[in-house]
């Protein structure tokens, strides 16, 4: 089975520019969430997304912003992109059941650089 | 969020067992404990959870104090393909609700 994709692998913007990153959750995984992880940090919480809806969002500024489709993919959105925006942008989707465990599944990331 | 404290990196040889230690001394009592960890150029992989019992997976055991205050996840014999970072994590649920609070982690080595 396929594990959580992201596009594109790599990209690069220049500062003031607005970028879309795309994800596709695991099949019948519902919920979506979106981490930046800047060089020589964890990964740092943006927003989650379950059955289209915003359900949290982390410290971020509002030229940050998401979206979930019908079929549970997602998009994030960044405006007048800064230099302190270079990171890697990781997604992650999980099944949002109660009781049993549900881990997060994440994708490999996208990674930003901002000139 | 409550807060975990663990070293900025340990080291270990091949083959041979690695305690990586956690603390949370301000863990709350709904508080689950999660172990992440990311390997190079990949995302960050689920590795185990618990709450107050130890608990064992195929890839490795988590020994949680009785206390709950601190915490040590266990790699019975540590494979090169383990160097990674390893995050240990508070969260108030056990479900793919509550986002994630990622720390510094720990950056294990792996020597053959």
């Amino acid at each position: 089975d396929a594990g959580v994709t992201q596009s594109p692998t790599h990209l690069i913007k220049t500062r003031g520019q607005h970028v879309t990153l795309r994800c596709s959750p695991i099949s019948g995984h519902k919920s979506v969430s979106w981490y930046q992880q800047v060089l020589g940090q964890g990964p740092q919480f943006i927003f989650q997304y379950y059955e289209k809806e915003e359900r949290g969002r982390g410290n971020f500024p509002d030229r940050f912003s998401a979206r979930q489709f019908p079929n549970y993919s997602s998009e994030l959105n960044v405006n007048a992109l800064l230099l302190g925006d270079s990171a890697l942008y990781l997604c992650a989707s999980s099944l949002r059941g109660a009781g049993a465990y549900n881990e997060q599944f994440f994708g490999p990331g996208t990674r930003l650089t901002v000139l | 969020d409550a807060k975990t404290t663990q070293p900025n990196s340990m080291e270990s040889n091949e083959e041979e067992p690695v305690h990586l230690p956690c603390n949370h001394s301000t863990i709350s009592g709904t508080d689950y404990i999660h172990w992440y960890r990311q390997l190079p150029s990949q995302g960050p992989e689920y590795v185990i959870h618990g709450l107050t019992s130890n608990v064992n997976n195929r890839m490795a055991s988590l020994a949680i104090a009785e206390d709950r205050k601190s915490s040590t996840l266990i790699l019975h014999r540590a494979t090169l393909r383990d160097a990674a970072v390893y995050y240990c994590i508070l969260s108030p649920s056990n479900s793919g609700n509550t986002p994630l609070v990622f720390g510094k982690g720990t950056r294990l080595s792996v020597i053959a």
